[in-house]
Formats: structure tokens, sequence, C-alpha cells
């Protein structure tokens, strides 16, 4: 079975701080995909990233940055000089390759981040 | 590109009523997912249709249920509701089957069951 832990429930940050969202992840499987999605107050998931279990290359996207660890299971997700816009729900999930995992997405239970001005 | 819409946003239903949402998905994507969200449970999968079949379904009752048109416009319906249902529904498209890709979703429809 597939597990996604987000152990920080809820983070308060004042603008311009930076943040790191942890995500720990648990799967049998060898191939795997790891992606972040942002839930705004509007509800809607909002896709950040997506990441192979065999591209452990950290990512930069603008004032986004991921850390994917294989040895720790981990793929953890920090905000450069967080803004107030950055305040949102944050998700971190996690689908397989085998014929039981491949077909959904497996959510941690996210991480509430409050930016304030 | 028009994204994935759903509808209604919001919507009140009593216990042991029955409850429609739809969802129509970006165009030219044949897949969609349905997830229920709740502050308990969090999110979960109910279940995915491709070109009008359902290819998989969570561990939901059977009282929940869906299917797909020849447009993949596709809805859910959950019968004999009850106080537990109520949650956010999100509908998800995607180009391919399954969630190895990026997966696209609408605003949700947030359904209160009193």
């Amino acid at each position: 079975a597939q597990k996604v832990t987000q152990a920080q429930t809820e983070i308060s940050v004042v603008e311009k701080e930076d943040v790191t969202l942890d995500c720990v992840y648990e799967t049998r499987d060898t191939t795997y995909y790891l992606f972040w999605y942002k839930q705004p107050p509007s509800g809607e998931l909002v896709f950040l990233i997506r990441r192979n279990s065999f591209d452990e290359q950290n990512e930069i996207s603008g004032r986004y940055s991921w850390n994917f660890q294989k040895s720790t299971s981990s793929f953890n997700f920090t905000i450069t000089a967080s803004q107030v816009v950055d305040s949102a729900v944050y998700f971190c999930a996690l689908s397989g390759e085998s014929g039981g995992s491949n077909y959904k997405l497996t959510f941690g239970k996210g991480t509430l981040l409050t930016v304030n001005p | 590109k028009a994204g994935v819409t759903q509808t209604p946003r919001y919507l009140i239903k009593t216990r042991g009523q029955q409850v429609t949402l739809s969802c129509s998905p970006i165009s030219g994507h044949r897949s969609v997912s349905w997830y229920q969200q709740t502050p308990g449970q969090g999110l979960q999968f109910l279940f995915e249709y491709f070109s009008e079949t359902q290819r998989n379904k969570g561990n939901f009752p059977g009282r929940f249920s869906g299917r797909q048109f020849s447009n993949s416009r596709s809805e859910m319906n959950v019968s004999t509701l009850e106080l537990g249902d109520s949650a956010l529904y999100l509908c998800a498209s995607s180009s391919q089957l399954g969630a190895t890709g990026e997966l696209f979703f609408g605003e949700g429809s947030r359904l209160t069951v009193l």
C-alpha cells in the first residue's frame, strides 16, 4: 500500500521568509511519481510539479524548489521569499506503476500555509 | 483553453435524498476521475472513467456511481445520502488513463447533507 505523510498540519510565516513543506512517502513500486498540488480557497487543486522516481535532480521554478531524496523517501518543497498569495493548502501526492497504484493519486493530509504581511 | 468545469458549485441536500454532480473535462481529455475531500479522511479516489467506461474504482459503497458520455463529460451520483457524504467532490481530467501524469482539477462541488 502507498502512503504519503505531511507531518506539518499548519505553518505560519511572515512575508519574505523562506518556508519548507515536508513530504515523506512509502511505496513498494520501483517506478513511481511524486506530485505537489496547491489548493487555494477557491477549491481547485493546482498542479505544481511531477517527478518520477528515477530523476533525483532537484528542481527550481522561480521562487519554488523541490528536493527529492530517495534515500530518505522524501520530496520536500521550499518557497523562497514567501508572499501572501502563497497562502493555501499544499498537498503532496504519489502514484505508482503497478496495477494497484497507477490509477489514483494517494494524497497526504496537506499543509495549510499562511503567509502574513 | 477552458479548464475543468464542475456544476453545481454548492448544494444542500437532506439525508436519504440523492444527488448528481457534473464535470466537463478539458477539451480533448478522455479521462475523468473523481475524488472526495473531507476534513477527516482527506482526499480519496472515487473512480475513473475513460472513453465512457469505468476503469477503476476506489473503496466506496455502491451508493456512489458515475458515468461518462461520448463527449467525455462525466456525472457522479450519490444515492440515499448520509451525513458523512458531506464533502467537496473534485473532478480531474487527463489526456491519459491513470494518475501517473498531470491531472487538471476543477473547483469542486461542495455538498452539504443535513
